[in-house]
């Protein structure tokens, strides 16, 4: 299995829904990664997980709330979003942290109302 | 391709034709250079890499050339297919994290 999986593909959530995105892979990468894309921007760095620990966390507002729960899955909680965080929700992993040998999830595509 | 505001760098090539996308980067100190294909509804796609001791690195039908001393950063892409249509983004790794360029989107004329 060489590829990560993201669901939902599409979701639709008003501004004081819960949600969570969810990511799995199974290559055996350590490290996992969440990012964000606005249309015809390049991707934007959230939150990076290390061996199932936060390492870094890009200054991300409270509402998003990443949790991993093991070395497979990497959920992304999202709670009172607003509409400008409708956006392309990108989830990445690699065999170490360093930024070589990404494997990158189609993404989901959220739009907040 | 470089950032202007809004608007996406595009490059439109005859099919069959040479690509060659183009990118600056912006740290002298970085160490790798990654370049992605993105096509529509889909998550970056990993297409080269090279390391800063290296100037080209060829792949199938794809050549990235390095220039450190302009830092800058190149993707060829030869005989170019209508399948290649996407955007390409360049990657920088400095300090650990990838800096990504802003985005090339090569449109292929039939």
């Amino acid at each position: 299995d060489t590829e990560v999986t993201q669901t939902p593909k599409h979701l639709v959530m008003g501004m004081t829904n819960k949600k969570s995105l969810k990511c799995e892979q199974h290559m055996g990468h350590r490290a996992m990664y969440w990012y964000k894309q606005k249309a015809k921007k390049p991707p934007e760095l959230m939150f990076v997980y290390s061996y199932e620990k936060l390492s870094i966390n890009e200054s991300v507002p409270s509402r998003f709330s990443p949790e991993c729960p093991n070395s497979s899955l990497l959920n992304l909680h999202l709670h009172a979003l607003q509409p400008e965080d409708s956006a392309l929700y990108l989830c990445a992993s690699s065999p170490g942290q360093g930024p070589g040998g990404y494997t990158f999830g189609s993404g989901t595509r959220l739009t907040v109302v | 391709g470089e950032s202007v505001g809004l608007h996406l760098p595009t490059l439109s090539v005859q099919e069959g034709d040479n690509s060659i996308i183009n990118c600056a980067y912006s740290n002298s100190a970085s160490d790798y250079f990654i370049w992605y294909k993105q096509e529509s509804g889909k998550g970056p796609q990993f297409i080269i890499d090279i390391r800063s001791n290296m100037d080209k690195r060829q792949g199938q039908r794809v050549t990235v050339l390095l220039n450190k001393t302009v830092k800058h950063l190149s993707l060829q892409i030869a005989a170019t297919q209508p399948g290649d249509s996407a955007v390409y983004f360049c990657a920088e790794r400095s300090n650990y994290q990838l800096i990504w360029g802003a985005g090339t989107k090569l449109i292929i004329k039939p």
